[in-house]
């Protein structure tokens, strides 16, 4: 079981608007920055989102993400099918010495 | 940019100790803006962080495998390694090394298997 909380499967049209949910607590989202991942399938991870907000270069406006208290979000606007692919949230937690933490990791299907 | 190659034996017997190593490129990994992490994913599931090494020296464990992995870097090969020891099944996965999280090796399958 995964410290962050995400939705297993999200799900949208091309050209749609679809949001992924991520669930922590104050040691991790709440006290720190979040990043987000895509991993296409047989690939490895591809850092989206870092520090709640920021886009690395390279990567699409389309992607925008958003942190509230402890919870944080993916955005994914004008759903292309390439970005069918596996999300993942991830935040350093401060419990115990310290340790990053992953959510369960979401499936997008572009349908 | 940088970039990570992940190299060590893919197939690992149960109670042995599995080794990678993980060769850096395009940036020196003395560089105080970077940390080096280890990341596995078994086979269908998410993923789990293993470990980090800061330039400082200090490393830092996920509390279930602390017991049983040393993460280490070799400046002069420009190189960081992770060491599990008495693996099981349940080690096998895909490893990834990281700089930072930002920049990721494309992976290694290790099967832990007789």
């Amino acid at each position: 079981q995964s410290v962050l909380t995400q939705p297993p499967s999200a799900s949208g049209t091309p050209g749609q608007r679809v949001t992924i949910s991520c669930s922590g607590s104050s040691s991790n989202i709440g006290s720190n920055t979040v990043n987000w991942y895509q991993q296409l399938p047989g690939t490895a991870p591809k850092l989206l989102i870092y520090s709640n907000n920021q886009r690395p270069s390279g990567v699409p406006d389309r992607f925008s993400g958003s942190k509230s208290g402890t919870s944080a979000s993916l955005a994914i606007s004008g759903l292309q099918s390439e970005d069918e692919a596996d999300y993942y949230c991830a935040a350093w937690d401060d419990s115990l010495n310290g340790s990053w933490v992953f959510g369960g990791g979401t499936k997008l299907t572009v349908l | 940019q940088l970039q990570l190659q992940e190299s060590g034996p893919g197939l690992v017997k149960p109670s042995e100790t599995l080794s990678l190593t993980c060769t850096v490129s395009g940036g020196s990994i003395s560089s105080s803006s970077y940390y080096w992490g280890w990341i596995r994913q078994p086979p269908g599931k998410g993923l789990e962080w293993i470990g980090s090494i800061y330039y400082s020296g200090s490393t830092y464990y996920n509390p279930s495998l602390k017991s049983r992995v040393t993460i280490s870097v070799d400046t002069s090969k420009n190189q960081f390694s992770l060491k599990l020891s008495s693996v099981t099944a349940a080690d096998t996965a895909v490893y990834y090394c990281a700089g930072a999280t930002v920049y990721w090796g494309q992976g290694t399958l290790v099967t832990v298997s007789s």
